[in-house]
């Protein structure tokens, strides 16, 4: 039974690119929540998205964005990097009904030139 | 906005030894959760306290949540290499809210 899969593992991007990330839930997961990680720090909420919609955002801004698909795997998209963006991006899987069970995968760690 | 503060943010012990971590909100959360992370990996979850007071043994694993829902606390008995990791709490948002608040995190090394 495969885990929560993030894909890649590792990306260096410059400011003011444009970065994709993609997470794949835990088999039988239909809810995913994006957290980042920045060095020395707990995760912190992005948002969380059930039936391809986003459900919950923390306090991120509008460059951060995000996708369901139906097979329920999701993608997070940054626009307009900037270096502080640089951290740990966890995708986390749940069941709608459980919720608050996270499921993390092992992260895309994101360098920001 | 809701925080959870941890405590210490670093420990070093030896092999054997007891050790207590604190987590503590001047908010009231809905349940309390307990994470341990290793390095390049995922928060992997512990234990989930849902009920003021209750008390939860993982092996040598005790985690307390308190009477008012606004702290918690994880003590390890007799410590072991293997238990080396950061560990992290998380509060539940309780109804309507789904996202979970960690704190900071205890990086602890359990020297052989």
């Amino acid at each position: 039974d495969a885990g929560v899969t993030q894909s890649p593992t590792h990306l260096i991007k410059t400011r003011g690119q444009q970065v994709t990330l993609r997470c794949s839930p835990k088999s039988g997961h239909d809810t995913v929540s994006w957290y980042q990680q920045a060095l020395g720090q707990g995760p912190q909420f992005i948002f969380q998205y059930y039936e391809e919609e986003e459900r919950q955002r923390g306090n991120f801004p509008d460059r951060f964005s995000g996708h369901q698909f139906p097979n329920y795997s999701s993608e997070l998209n940054v626009n307009a990097l900037l270096l502080g963006d640089s951290a740990l991006y966890l995708c986390a899987s749940s069941l709608w009904a459980t919720n608050e069970k996270l499921f993390f995968g092992s992260g895309t760690q994101l360098s920001v030139l | 906005t809701q925080l959870l503060e941890q405590s210490p943010q670093f420990l070093s012990i030896q092999e054997g030894e007891n050790l207590t971590v604190y987590c503590n909100s001047s908010s009231v959360f809905s349940s309390l959760q307990w994470y341990r992370q290793e390095p390049g990996e995922g928060p992997v979850l512990l234990v989930t306290v849902v009920t003021g007071g209750e008390v939860k043994k993982l092996k040598r694993l005790t985690f307390q949540f308190g009477d008012a829902r606004k702290d918690s606390s994880l003590h390890i008995t007799a410590a072991q290499p293997g238990d080396t990791g950061l560990y992290l709490c998380a509060g539940g948002g309780g109804a309507g809210s789904y996202q979970l608040t960690f704190g900071k995190g205890t990086k602890l090394s359990v020297i052989p």
